[in-house]
């Protein structure tokens, strides 16, 4: 099945600096890459995602770029600001796990994204 | 638009205990997922139900049972709860299967002592 690394496990940077997540993925049928937040307390947010005939996408302050050839995507948070501050997932789409079933999502573990006043 | 909704939001259980968690939307997607979230291992999916009807394992789905009484409600039942399970547990759906957005409840935080 799908396997996603992410790192780092936190991030903090200071506000109105650059953030950089990193993701790799093992599975090369992959086509789907979203990238999630979660605020405390509440259920993760989809904020941008990619698709595997795109290399590169933007969404004002947020990118996220696509490397096929070596696996890995990242998201790019450029001029943080203290609402950033989050839990920030990525994911790969996967259509088996190693139980068999097929569908779904298999998420990084995630990285605590701290923005410093 | 209430979206996602997961009930109840905090459950504390003895060990052996048995219990259902519930989650409607009312975007009528077509599929629903469980995910329990656990310190520094992410998300991880327990089971989903990519129609009415149907339901299939997921990464993790020992210990547990689900329902997909119709097409807004999905419920994930613990028969036997165990310590292992104290977990938060997410509810989602989405419109299509494999990709697009996943809208996510905001949680269920499960205790098993």
């Amino acid at each position: 099945g799908e396997n996603v690394e992410q790192h780092p496990s936190t991030l903090s940077v200071q506000e109105g600096d650059s953030a950089v997540i990193k993701c790799t993925y093992s599975d090369s049928a992959s086509n789907y890459f979203p990238w999630y937040k979660q605020e405390l307390g509440k259920g993760p947010q989809l904020i941008i995602d990619i698709r595997s005939n795109v290399g590169e996408k933007k969404d004002q302050r947020i990118a996220v770029t696509l490397n096929k050839t070596a696996k890995h995507f990242s998201l790019h948070i450029t001029e943080t600001q203290p609402e950033d501050s989050a839990v920030y997932f990525c994911a790969a789409s996967s259509h088996y796990f190693a139980g068999g079933g097929a569908d779904g999502l298999t998420f990084g573990k995630g990285t605590h994204l701290i923005i410093q006043p | 638009n209430a979206g996602v909704t997961q009930t109840p939001k905090f459950q504390v259980l003895k060990t052996g205990q048995s219990m259902t968690l519930q989650c409607a939307q009312d975007m009528n997607h077509n599929s629903m997922y469980w995910y329990r979230q656990d310190p520094g291992m992410g998300l991880r999916l327990i089971y989903y139900s990519a129609s009415e009807g149907t339901t299939d394992k997921g990464e993790v789905p020992n210990g547990y049972n689900v329902s997909r009484l119709n097409k807004r409600e999905f419920s994930l039942r613990l028969e036997s709860a165990a310590p292992s399970q104290t977990s938060v547990y997410f509810c989602a759906s989405r419109s299509g299967q494999y990709t697009g957005e996943l809208f996510f409840g905001e949680g269920s935080r499960l205790t098993v002592l």
